[in-house]
């Protein structure tokens, strides 16, 4: 079965260290992969996107991850965390129904990170 | 921003009732997603539309309906409120294939 998991469901971090939040999934063909980062009362905002190609992509807010196939994983990095990156992140695999062609994400259950001043 | 509002933003309903929330985009995509956040579930997929008048059900349809009449507008209803139904609804909209979702800011509904 399909599925995402983010298997840290709090981090907490002082300001100025270097995150890694984890994320595998798994799923069948080649995956679509995003990360989102939703602020309390906020939506959800797309941090990154991997879809083929380089497997280390770059997003917003100095975030980067890393696409490993072999051990199913998009991990979500950065190297120098800010009191304003305290949200909660959620990590998302598209997939596609190869009767319907309709597309649909699932998500991981969320990591909540915390930074200390 | 993608241009996504979602109403009403909050609302507080009774055991029973029916409720209807709305999304409206101005983005023209075609797909559209309905969602709901519970804490330790993340968001899982209610129903999602690929066009007007093409939806098909996600994960948790149980107890909810919708409806697409127009590419800018996509309905949910849950026809008889449940207090299990209490959640945060988030919309999203999509573009094409290789298109990311965007999501709106969400409505925080409350059945007591």
């Amino acid at each position: 079965a399909q599925s995402v998991t983010q298997p840290d469901i709090h981090i907490t971090v002082s300001e100025g260290a270097s995150l890694e939040l984890r994320c595998n999934y798994s799923y069948g063909a080649t995956p679509y992969l995003f990360w989102y980062v939703q602020s309390p009362g906020q939506g959800l905002q797309l941090l990154l996107k991997y879809f083929s190609g380089d497997t280390l992509v770059q997003g917003i807010k100095g975030f980067e991850a890393e696409f490993k196939r072999s051990q199913s994983s998009f991990n979500l990095r950065k190297p120098s965390v800010h009191w304003s990156d305290a949200a909660e992140y959620f990590c998302a695999v598209g997939t596609t129904n190869t009767t319907s062609g309709t597309y649909k994400y699932i998500f991981g259950t969320g990591t909540r990170l915390k930074v200390l001043a | 921003d993608a241009g996504i509002t979602q109403s009403p933003r909050h609302k507080v309903t009774e055991t029973g009732t029916p409720v209807t929330l709305r999304c409206h985009q101005t983005e023209n995509h075609r797909y559209m997603y309905w969602y709901r956040q519970d804490p330790g579930h993340g968001l899982r997929l209610i129903h999602y539309s690929y066009g007007v008048k093409d939806t098909d059900k996600g994960e948790v349809s149980d107890g909810y309906s919708v409806s697409r009449s127009k590419t800018e507008d996509f309905l949910l209803t849950l026809e008889s409120a449940t207090s299990s139904q209490t959640s945060v609804y988030f919309c999203a909209i999509r573009g094409g294939v290789l298109q990311p979702q965007h999501f709106g800011d969400g409505t925080r509904l409350s059945i007591l």
